[in-house]
């Protein structure tokens, strides 16, 4: 069974970059360009800060970016805040109106 | 400011029916596809159910076809998930998102509402 896998925790100091990855085990996933990443705070909505692999939407920091390579995507959050303490999600289409999800990422701004 | 709201959650047991509601507001509802993504401690983030503008394409994972539909009106800016005979593996925060199953794009959501199914 296709799976995108996240490892389940990252951390940096305030000011230091982390890099966040999220794998394809099997399938189309990741071959297509439809890479999103997720921001969610304990009790709130979850935050689209990545589409398209690296696409930012209005509002995000520039700090936030995102890339792929082969089956593995990476989100990549540099002069971490305080504030960038948070879980974060992959997700990719993987064709035939299929829609994954990676199991997050706690960030701990130590 | 797009805002969405669930509501209908609850305790129900195995085998009984719910449905959610996702009242939407801050854009023009009916030209956006609409969709439902669950989140439980134990799977995360599952994509459950999508509907275009329209109303007139539905997809459905798997684990939920022939049990859940969506469904919307336009005229209430407002989504549904009506549910049907009710696993404990359904068990999980419901949440409302604006975006389309095609291309994995889900560009505001709501806070959710929980579905506990158990006896």
């Amino acid at each position: 069974q296709s799976a995108l896998t996240q490892p389940p925790s990252a951390s940096g100091s305030p000011g230091q970059s982390v890099t966040i990855s999220c794998t394809a085990t099997s399938g189309d996933f990741l071959v297509y360009n439809y890479v999103s990443w997720y921001q969610q705070h304990p009790g709130k909505a979850p935050k689209l800060m990545i589409s398209e692999v690296n696409k930012r939407p209005s509002g995000v920091p520039d700090r936030f970016s995102g890339s792929k390579s082969g089956n593995t995507a990476s989100l990549t959050v540099s002069g971490l805040q305080a504030e960038d303490e948070a879980d974060y999600f992959c997700s990719s289409y993987g064709g035939v109106y299929n829609v994954l999800f990676g199991g997050g990422t706690k960030l701990t701004v130590l | 400011e797009v805002q969405l709201l669930e509501s209908g959650g609850g305790l129900i047991q195995p085998g009984g029916s719910l449905r959610l509601s996702c009242a939407a507001s801050g854009f023009t509802f009916g030209s956006y596809a609409m969709s439902w993504v669950r989140q439980s401690p134990g799977k995360g983030l599952e994509w459950v159910s999508s509907i275009s503008g329209s109303g007139d394409q539905r997809f459905y994972t798997d684990s939920v076809k022939g049990r859940f539909t969506i469904f919307r009106d336009n005229s209430k800016t407002t989504l549904y998930l009506q549910m049907n005979s009710l696993k404990a593996e359904d068990t999980a925060v419901y949440h409302c998102a604006k975006g389309w199953v095609y291309g994995a794009l889900f560009d505001y959501w709501g806070q959710g509402t929980l579905i506990t199914v158990s006896s």
